[in-house]
């Protein structure tokens, strides 16, 4: 079985700060892990994916994230935070054709 | 492609009613994702279909809920009898098997239900 533990469900950022979402997964198999946003009241929508090869993956806005097998982990960072990336932000891991979902992490971002 | 396209956007029902939720996938794709999401319980995966055949409904709660998928293009959730726990936002999602094991979902903007 596959799952991930995202750790902090809530951080908030100053504008132009760096953002880091810290995400674990644990799997039987090589994972496939995504980030998703979900600004509010919309859908979740893909940031950025790792399947294979390289480890460090570049998103959508600025995001990336970076495959650490040793670690177990998937961080998702930005260099400097704006105002629209407050949202919440959702990792997940792919065991086959399902997605299973962290708890999330809302971001807020202090002017 | 217009997206996945949920609708009602928001329901409000009286407990005891039944619910239909309904759901248009991205022409071409072959699976198809319920998902529930609460504040209690995050993003739970009900049921999803490959070719309009429920694969997993494991995650589906009780028997007051179904689901349905008569053809490639649309996919109904139904709650009968509906109760006030059942209030949270329902997302669909699809994405195409093709890529095994590389599965990327698009979800739709979700229904958000409350049950009086």
């Amino acid at each position: 079985a596959q799952s991930v533990t995202q750790l902090g469900s809530h951080v908030s950022v100053s504008e132009g700060a760096l953002v880091l979402l810290r995400c674990n997964y644990s799997s039987s198999v090589p994972p496939y892990l995504f980030w998703y946003v979900q600004y509010p009241n919309q859908g979740l929508q893909l940031l950025l994916k790792y399947t294979t090869g390289a480890t460090l993956v570049k998103g959508i806005n600025g995001f990336e994230a970076e495959f650490k097998k040793s670690e177990t982990s998937f961080h998702l960072t930005k260099p400097s935070a704006h105002m629209s990336d407050a949202a919440e932000y959702f990792c997940a891991v792919s065991g086959g054709y399902k997605l299973s979902f962290g708890a999330g992490t809302t971001v807020t971002v202090r002017a | 492609d217009a997206g996945v396209i949920q609708s009602p956007r928001h329901e409000v029902t009286e407990m005891g009613q039944e619910v239909t939720l309904r759901c248009k996938p991205i022409s071409g794709h072959d699976y198809l994702f319920w998902y529930r999401q609460t504040m209690m319980r995050g993003l739970e995966l009900l049921i999803y279909f490959n070719n309009n055949v429920p694969i997993d409904d494991s995650g589906m709660p009780e028997d007051r809920f179904s689901a349905k998928m008569p053809n490639a293009s649309f996919s109904t959730l139904k709650i009968q009898p509906s109760e006030p726990r059942d209030s949270a936002v329902y997302f669909c999602a699809s994405s195409t098997g093709q890529t095994l094991m590389n599965t990327e979902a698009f979800f739709g903007q979700g229904t958000r239900l409350t049950v009086v």
